[in-house]
């Protein structure tokens, strides 16, 4: 049974970056698309971009290009997800996903889900 | 940008009375690329529809999608006490995927 979890909550100064990760148990890793998604408190959710391990293939949503940096470690199976000058509306719980499949697919399996919080 | 619309904002139903969630988008999407996630109060979203219809692992036959186009549509029948969640659509097809903005199914 394939599992994602995530990193621990962090709290971070505006301008910085943050690097959440995501480890992925139980299956295989590389052949599957793997998202970034986040919530703001008391907002939907919103796609960040995404990443297929397999053939390095990258997708962003065209409000993070330049800011948010997706890779992957295949030996350890772990998905990270760097995003760079933080705001104070960058404050979410981010969300890895594993997708069914490689692009065009949906989001089957999530990770628990990573606090920041952009705080002064 | 793909854009999608959910109707209405919250549904206040009973436990045993059927839900229908609507998800507009702003162009034509191929039903191969729309979801339907659920999400309970401090939660992960779970994936209950792909493809707009099937149901993934694990998700009983009461909840049930259709649609095509620019219209979809995920229907709960008899809804059970732990149904009462935010429901998304998503479309997952070309560069750039996108989220509905929610519909909460409260109990009246």
């Amino acid at each position: 049974q394939v599992q994602l979890v995530q990193s621990g909550a962090e709290v971070m100064k505006p301008g910085s970056s943050v690097k959440v990760s995501c480890k992925a148990s139980g299956g295989t890793f590389s052949r599957y698309a793997i998202n970034w998604v986040r919530q703001a408190p008391g907002q939907g959710l919103e796609w960040m971009g995404g990443i297929v391990p397999i053939f390095g293939s990258r997708k962003f949503a065209q409000k993070f290009e330049g800011r948010v940096t997706i890779t992957t470690d295949e030996p350890s199976t772990t998905a990270y997800m760097q995003l760079s000058s933080l705001k104070f509306d960058d404050t979410a719980v981010y969300y890895c996903a594993r997708s069914i499949g490689t692009w065009g697919t949906a989001f089957e399996i999530w990770g628990q889900g990573t606090s920041v919080t952009v705080s002064s | 940008e793909i854009v999608l619309t959910q109707s209405p904002g919250t549904l206040s139903l009973s436990p045993g009375e059927s839900a229908t969630l609507s998800c507009r988008s702003s162009e034509s999407v191929s039903s191969v690329y729309i979801a339907w996630y659920q999400q309970k109060a401090g939660q992960g979203p779970r994936l209950l529809i792909y493809e707009a219809s099937k149901r993934a692992t694990g998700i009983p036959g009461r909840f049930s999608g259709s649609g095509s186009g620019t219209d979809f549509t995920l229907t709960i029948s008899r809804l059970q006490p732990e149904d009462f969640a935010i429901y998304y659509c998503q479309q997952y097809g070309g560069s750039s995927l996108t989220f509905g903005g929610g519909t909460k199914v409260e109990i009246k």
